[in-house]
């Protein structure tokens, strides 16, 4: 599978946009790009995917490189309890399959 | 249930000791995975279940890991002999496809294994 990479770490304010990076610059057509966050004594959270075009949720904002090579995973606001660590995961083809999560963005929020 | 259920929360086991840790998928759910996390390291894929059928096992590191998933819902992690390098946390994950695709996969809390 395709790798991903990411900063050790990343630090914001309260209330402050966030934007982590994510470099896949050997991404395939057929692989679709996920994030999914970890916070302390927690298993992983989903986030957000998108192959292509943006994709904006609840939680997030993905916006991707027009030659798919890089993706920035959008926090519009950054709470406290947005601190965690970040994933950014290629998946290949239309099933999901294992996930290859690499060591991730540790993000801190102060206030 | 709400959620993945994993149990127990923590254990410590001596080595030498054989461990069980169990995880109640979210009901319905097809698709169950369980990763290993070390400290300070991402969650590594240990192993897959389709149903009952444990479709990929390539992750489980050594034939002291033994993973089972008799009735297709609750699935149990078995590790022989635990050795002090076994100790990491545990997680597991389940979806249902092809809503794993819109929804992603819901993890656990994980087990957190010591082996003393």
């Amino acid at each position: 599978d395709a790798k991903t990479t990411q900063p050790n770490s990343m630090e914001s304010n309260e209330e402050e946009p966030v934007h982590l990076p994510c470099n896949h610059s050997t991404i395939s057509g057929t692989d679709y790009i996920h994030w999914y966050r970890q916070l302390p004594s927690q298993g992983p959270e989903y986030v957000i995917h998108g192959l292509t075009s943006n994709v904006n949720n609840r939680m997030a904002s993905l916006a991707i490189a027009e030659d798919r090579k890089s993706s920035t995973l959008i926090l519009h606001r950054a709470t406290l309890r947005d601190a965690a660590v970040y994933y950014c995961i290629l998946t290949r083809g239309s099933t999901l399959g294992r996930l290859y999560f690499g060591r991730g963005t540790q993000l801190t929020v102060w206030p | 249930g709400a959620g993945v259920s994993q149990s127990p929360r923590y254990k410590v086991a001596k080595r030498g000791q054989d461990v069980a840790l169990r995880c109640d998928p979210i009901s319905g759910h097809v698709s169950l995975f369980w990763y290993q996390q070390a400290l300070g390291q991402g969650p590594e894929f240990l192993t897959y279940f389709q149903n009952e059928a444990q479709l990929d096992k390539s992750g489980l590191p050594s034939d002291r890991f033994f993973a089972e998933r008799p009735e297709g819902s609750v699935s149990t992690l078995k590790i022989q002999r635990t050795q002090q390098e076994d100790s990491a946390v545990y997680l597991c994950a389940s979806s249902s496809p092809p809503w794993d695709r819109v929804y992603g996969y819901t993890f656990g809390s994980g087990t957190r294994l010591t082996v003393v």
